[in-house]
């Protein structure tokens, strides 16, 4: 079956800090890749996406591409912020099948400090 | 758009009780689904609806049951609680007759079965 593997956390950064958390899955053919961020006491919220290899999604500067030949959508930014704080969920999804419903990885804690 | 709500936003339940969860959009979309989250296992799906008077199965369906009369709601059913559907349950939906596949989701219910 489909999986997605995520580091654990949680990772705690200081602020302006270098930002990557690795993401990985197994699948039989090409899902689109999404990333989505939980902020404490609300629902998820989609981050980024890549629907095919060599796509890079990017958004609030946060940026992630989709390896193909690695099975891979890390995710990466330049310099968090304290705001950035966050849980960090890497998900897969197929078009091409009756259940389409997202795959997600366990989740990676962010915990920036000023 | 109110996009996706979900009601209540807390419940506890003691063991045997039953209660639905409900969800509701106003963005017209055919592609319904609850996920349930627990501690460091990502979010699973319960179940899913593909439109109105379409349901199945997900991954962890045991305990639950769904309907879906209208486009707009699709409530899930807990039958009978017990201490292990604590959780934090998610609805999301999605159009699906676009490319753009992102899934919207609601703000969660917080569930404790005591």
């Amino acid at each position: 079956g489909n999986s997605v593997t995520q580091m654990e956390g949680p990772v705690t950064l200081s602020e302006e800090a270098f930002l990557t958390i690795n993401c990985t899955y197994t699948a039989t053919g090409y899902p689109s890749l999404f990333w989505y961020v939980q902020y404490p006491g609300e629902g998820l919220q989609l981050l980024l996406k890549a629907t095919k290899a060599d796509d890079k999604g990017s958004n609030k500067g946060f940026e992630a591409t989709y390896r193909k030949e690695t099975t891979s959508f890390h995710l990466e930014k330049g310099s968090v912020q304290v705001s950035d704080s966050a849980v960090y969920f890497c998900a897969l999804r197929f078009m091409d099948t009756g259940r389409r419903a997202l795959t997600f990885g366990s989740g990676t804690r962010l915990q920036v400090q000023p | 758009n109110a996009g996706v709500t979900q009601t209540p936003k807390f419940q506890v339940l003691k063991t045997g009780q039953s209660m639905t969860l409900q969800c509701a959009q106003d963005m017209n979309h055919e592609y319904m689904s609850w996920y349930r989250q627990d501690p460091g296992m990502g979010l699973r799906l319960i179940h899913y609806s593909v439109g109105a008077g379409i349901t199945d199965q997900g991954e962890v369906p045991n305990g639950y049951n769904v309907s879906r009369s209208t486009t707009e709601d699709f409530p899930l059913r807990l039958l009978s609680a017990a201490p292990s559907q604590t959780s934090v349950y998610f609805c999301a939906s999605s159009d699906d007759r676009r490319s753009y596949n992102e899934q919207f989701f609601g703000p969660g219910t917080r569930l404790t079965v005591l």
